[in-house]
């Protein structure tokens, strides 16, 4: 186990909501990155936050925008949803933003299906 | 398109075989590869890494293998156990990505027979 947490574990939304995703990171990690991960497709980057600051971002829409709070928990949301937002969402945390090795340690993620 | 991905989608091997999962990359730019296992309802979780200035590094019954001058990179596994029995996914942190900021492969089902 990773001491990555995330909730909820499993959500159903409609097309057009909105949707809040969660991550409490591995204790004492200060970065979290997060991924969206289709069926049968390895997980793509959303985007990274360091200190409470956007670090980097994949190629996905404004609609999905994130949170790192002072305890460097996370939030993902997404806005107005669509069908292929159905995914698994997963939470990353590590150490160190620069020079650090790709261990990252995952959460177990968050299954939204989108109706 | 991606610019990791893989030759197989699936593998099976007998327990106690070596296991060989393989990985393709397209931006040869890349200085940094990571294996990854993915359990059915789990996240993925770290095998072992390799940067573009190594060929091989070895960790417990693994070893990644590098050919950056075919843009190749492999997982082996030695005396494959049913627990191998997971999805593997080979990432890359490309040229001008933060640290973490991972560009994945598809990934390979292992079947282990017992």
């Amino acid at each position: 186990e990773t001491g990555v947490t995330q909730s909820p574990t499993h959500l159903i939304k409609t097309r057009g909501q909105q949707v809040t995703l969660r991550c409490s990171s591995q204790s004492g990690h200060n970065t979290v990155s997060w991924y969206q991960q289709a069926l049968g497709q390895g997980p793509q980057f959303i985007f990274q936050y360091y200190r409470e600051e956007e670090n980097g971002r994949g190629n996905f829409p404004p609609r999905f925008s994130g949170l790192q709070f002072p305890n460097y928990s996370s939030e993902l949301n997404v806005n107005a949803l669509e069908l292929d937002d159905s995914a698994l969402y997963l939470c990353a945390s590590s150490l160190a933003v620069t020079g650090g090795t790709g261990e990252l340690f995952f959460g177990e993620g968050s299954r939204l299906t989108v109706l | 398109g991606e610019s990791v991905g893989l030759h197989l989608p699936t593998l099976s091997v007998q327990e106690g075989d070596n296991s060989i999962i393989n990985c393709a990359y397209s931006n040869s730019a890349s200085d940094y590869f990571i294996w990854y296992k993915q359990e059915s309802g789990k996240g993925p979780q770290f095998i072992i890494d390799i940067r573009s200035n190594m060929d091989k590094r070895q960790g417990q019954r693994v070893t990644v293998l590098l050919n950056k001058t075919v843009k190749h990179l492999s997982l082996q596994i030695a005396a494959t156990q049913p627990g191998d029995s997971a999805v593997y996914f080979c990432a890359e942190n490309p040229p001008g990505a933060g640290s973490y900021q991972l560009t994945f492969g598809k990934g390979t089902k292992l079947s282990v027979i017992p």
